[in-house]
């Protein structure tokens, strides 16, 4: 578990500031996941990336933007947070497809507050 | 469309009772279903899915089609059982291939 890594673990911020959230795995995992965890959402799926450089929206993409240059990291950037952005926010990873029967791992969250 | 529901947004026991934490999802396909579960200051982890058919930590899940169900039960809860627990849904097809559906998650806590 300790082969995936997310930081800061806490921020908070001002609305109308740009915020990034970094998330680094060792395990050369070809797919990673941003989801935000919310009080009666549950997890809901932000961005995820099948490999570097290829990415896809998920449920809510909407004030976020991500990137995948090298492999190993997954930054998801809010580019003007809002206070709705609140929550937090986990990065996981898996080793395949996960429809393969390969488990997403996570990392151990980032907490933000949008003032 | 794909929808995992968990009625239950909080579940109280006294140690040693039987558990069971449900879960009910909406899915045209043939879906993977999971349990993971989050400890206290700790990030989530993958407790079980439906087809490994393993125990873990006591725990099991059938996945019962017929009633579009998936829930998590345990015939003796330990306070070390008390987490937060999230039924999540794998879509098989389409737009929903591989990706993760998750429900808002059931707050067991295990009473002395």
């Amino acid at each position: 578990d300790a082969g995936i890594t997310q930081s800061p673990r806490y921020k908070i911020t001002e609305t109308g500031r740009q915020v990034t959230l970094m998330c680094h795995q060792t395990w050369s995992h070809s797919y990673m996941f941003w989801y935000r965890q919310d009080l009666g959402h549950g997890l809901r799926l932000i961005y995820y990336s099948a490999a570097a450089d290829i990415t896809d929206k998920g449920e809510v993409p909407d004030g976020y933007v991500v990137s995948r240059s090298k492999t190993e990291n997954f930054p998801l950037t809010l580019e003007s947070a809002t206070r709705s952005q609140t929550s937090v926010y986990f990065c996981a990873s898996s080793e395949g497809r996960p429809t393969q029967g390969n488990i997403q791992y996570f990392g151990a969250g980032t907490r933000l507050s949008v003032l | 469309a794909q929808r995992v529901t968990q009625p239950e947004k909080l579940l109280s026991v006294f140690k040693g009772a039987p558990v069971e934490l449900k879960c009910n999802y909406s899915y045209s396909g043939s879906p993977e279903l999971f349990w993971y579960v989050q400890y206290s200051r700790q990030r989530l982890q993958l407790l079980l899915r439906h087809i490994s058919r393993e125990s873990i930590k006591g725990f099991t899940a059938d996945l019962n089609k017929g009633e579009t169900s998936f829930h998590l039960k345990k015939p003796f809860a330990q306070e070390e059982d008390s987490a937060m627990y999230y039924c999540a849904l794998m879509g098989s097809r389409g737009s929903t291939l591989g990706r993760l559906y998750f429900g808002r998650g059931t707050q067991l806590t295990v009473w002395p």
